[in-house]
């Protein structure tokens, strides 16, 4: 396997299902993230992982629950998710965090398309 | 408010009549504008960074390029391989370690 993997690719859960969605990467990076995209809208930040650790979380419902055992493995664990909720989930990873002038680019998985039903 | 804008929303090509989409952006202090490109049901594919005005990156058929308000991406001669959504995202100095600020992307269709 290279770069990021995410599995599955795509799934069906109803409103009061409990699933997880699992992110790889392949890239030696200590930085790991989780993106929601909808339909029209700009890509949405959800967390930030740095060395296993929890740095950002965007206001983010507490329904999706992140997890992240070490700096390769990235979950998100979902629980009783709305309609609105359905979207393609991205995880992303980056070398570093930027710091001062110095900015990481993020490479990204192929996502996994998540219908709430 | 930190904000990217890109246009067109989306823009059809006949194969080798070159174009350029434009991202503008709004940000105070910005630590580096990045381009994607996204195909359908796939994760955005890393293309370029950029630090600073007058930068330029050249990759096959793609020049991006930047000033203090916007970026540009020129494709020369396009081909149907082309056809995706480019989205363009910057990171402010300010912001959270690593919030990137994305547009909303220009769908591009390169028509053979």
């Amino acid at each position: 396997e290279t770069g990021v993997t995410q599995t599955p690719r795509h799934l069906v859960m109803g409103m009061t299902n409990k699933k997880s969605l699992k992110c790889e990467q392949h890239l030696g990076h200590n930085a790991m993230y989780w993106y929601k995209q909808s339909a029209k809208k700009p890509l949405e930040l959800m967390f930030v992982y740095n060395f296993k650790e929890q740095t950002e979380n965007n206001s983010v419902p507490s329904r999706f629950s992140p997890e992240c055992p070490n700096s390769s493995h990235l979950f998100l664990h979902l629980h009783t998710l709305q309609p609105e909720d359905s979207a393609l989930y991205l995880c992303a990873s980056s070398q570093s965090l930027a710091g001062g002038t110095r900015s990481y680019e993020q490479y990204f998985g192929p996502g996994t398309r998540l219908t709430v039903t | 408010e930190d904000q990217v804008t890109q246009s067109p929303e989306a823009l059809r090509l006949q194969e080798g009549e070159s174009s350029s989409l434009n991202c503008s952006y709004t940000v105070s202090g910005l630590r580096g504008l990045f381009w994607y490109r996204q195909d359908p049901g796939k994760g955005p594919e890393f293309l370029f960074t950029l630090y600073s005005a007058g930068e330029e990156k050249e990759k096959e058929r793609l020049k991006a390029t930047l000033t203090k308000k916007e970026s540009f991406l020129h494709i020369t001669a396009p081909k149907p391989e082309d056809s995706a959504t480019y989205l363009c995202a910057v990171q402010a100095e300010q912001t959270g370690a690593n919030n990137l600020f994305f547009g909303t992307g220009t769908r591009l269709t390169v028509i053979p």
